[in-house]
């Protein structure tokens, strides 16, 4: 079955607590991107991968950083978490047309 | 400036009743109108895909337009069902170095029995 998983789908931390979210697809895409929503923002690109090693900044890229070792991996990393960045996190991998949602991940940072 | 405007922000229907949700884009060059539902809590879903040059594209009781014209779409649904329930995002395409999705906030639709 083609689908996006992310890990943890709940995560509660503290402020300054270094975190990473995994995120894979089955799928061989080479697209991937992480976005956050957050209520009355909508959905907004963090970073996204057009391939493996090539990552670039989406609209709110601040707080965060990704890699892309491989093709079916996209992690988003948290150096140092704060409270603004409590959200909903979506990764998603993209095929020719269709862009494939992951579950989610819900962050509290504290 | 890029944006994405849907109403109404939200919609309350009858199980069996029709709804129709509008979308006005301002994206520049534009390449592709796209619709999601969004179950609360979990990811978009793709529903449609519309480049510039298509009129209307189906998917079972969903049928979306897209006037190019006046940068206008609609997301037509018939004969709904409680499983409707669900937040509907128009999504804008660009294009040439303007190859970026521009979100809206969704139409969060209430389908009651």
């Amino acid at each position: 079955e083609a689908q996006v998983t992310q890990n943890p789908r709940y995560l509660i931390t503290v402020t300054g607590k270094k975190l990473t979210v995994t995120c894979s697809q089955n799928m061989n895409h080479e697209y991937m991107s992480w976005y956050r929503q957050d209520p009355g923002l909508g959905l907004r690109q963090i970073y996204y991968s057009m391939n493996v090693e090539v990552t670039d900044k989406g609209d709110v890229p601040e707080g965060y950083k990704v890699s892309r070792k491989e093709k079916r991996n996209f992690p988003l990393i948290l150096e140092s978490p704060s409270p603004n960045q409590t959200s909903l996190y979506f990764c998603a991998s993209k095929g020719w047309e269709t862009q494939y949602f992951g579950p989610g991940t819900r962050l509290l940072v504290l | 400036k890029n944006q994405v405007e849907q109403s109404p922000q939200s919609l309350i229907i009858l199980e069996g009743k029709n709804c129709t949700l509008q979308c006005n884009y301002t994206v520049s060059p534009f390449s592709n109108l796209r619709w999601y539902k969004q179950d609360t809590g979990r990811g978009p879903v793709s529903l449609t895909i519309m480049t510039f040059s298509e009129n209307t594209k189906s998917n079972g009781r969903y049928t979306a337009t897209l006037d190019a014209d006046t940068k206008q779409s609609s997301l037509h649904i018939t004969a709904s069902q409680l499983s409707d329930s669900a937040s509907y995002i128009c999504v804008g395409g660009g294009a040439g170095n303007n190859r970026k999705l521009i979100w809206g906030l969704g139409t969060s639709l209430a389908v009651n029995p």
